[in-house]
């Protein structure tokens, strides 16, 4: 199972939006509503921003979101603060005989 | 409050094994399925393994398939993973996760610990 795609890097002023695309194939973000996106600071372990394409767990803010097209899920942080800077990674199921799969990872800075 | 910390890792040769644990509390352990998730240097997650909540299922990554192996003691609420004729692309930092609901598919986990670095080299 590949690794999903995402741009390695994407930047953004404060208060602007940045978007992150995570391209899979129709084996996993395309053929189910299983995508996940991460958050993780340096050192530190990944937290959870959102799960099933476009749930925000419990004290995630309003402005983190996502969204998914065909094979390509989205995550929009609106409003960007300094502690957004970040590694984002994506992650979808990818059927029953496969655990699922994570992607490649962005870099997103606030400029 | 719900934490999860790791311990167990260590510097290993390539062919030797390690097992790792993960004590979990704040939570019923056993209602959950619980993953080992790695993160090599510099690289995105992936993940190892998972086992459902009552331990009867376990599911590996083709990567560590008949090399390691995931178990849980649910009366100490410890989680486990055994891994044997560990190699050189086995080095990264380990985390224990727990899958955010019941049933639920693909990586989905809410809460994970801090981590545990395994370094195989001779």
């Amino acid at each position: 199972q590949s690794a999903l795609t995402q741009p390695p890097s994407a930047s953004g002023s404060p208060g602007q939006s940045v978007t992150i695309s995570c391209t899979g194939t129709s084996s996993d973000v395309g053929g189910y509503n299983y995508v996940s996106w991460y958050q993780q600071h340096p050192g530190k372990a990944p937290k959870l921003m959102i799960y099933e394409v476009s749930k925000r767990p419990s004290g995630v803010p309003e402005r983190f979101s996502g969204s998914k097209s065909g094979n390509t899920a989205s995550l929009t942080v609106s409003g960007l603060q300094a502690e957004d800077e970040a590694d984002y990674y994506c992650g979808s199921y990818a059927g029953s005989i496969n655990l699922g799969v994570f992607g490649t990872g962005t870099k997103v800075t606030v400029l | 409050e719900v934490q999860l910390l790791e311990s167990g890792g260590d510097l290993v040769q390539p062919g030797g094994s390690l097992k790792l644990s993960c004590a979990a509390s704040g939570f019923t352990f056993s209602s959950y399925a619980m993953s080992w998730v790695r993160q090599a240097p510099g690289k995105g997650p992936e993940w190892v393994s998972l086992i459902t909540g009552s331990g009867g299922s376990t599911y590996y990554a083709d990567s560590v398939k008949g090399r390691f192996t995931t178990s849980r003691d649910n009366s100490k609420n410890t989680l486990y993973l055994q891994m044997n004729s560990l190699r050189d692309e086995d080095t990264a930092v380990y985390y224990c996760a727990k899958k955010l609901g019941v049933g639920m598919l693909g990586p989905t986990f809410d809460y994970w610990g801090q981590g545990t670095l395994v370094t195989v080299s001779s």
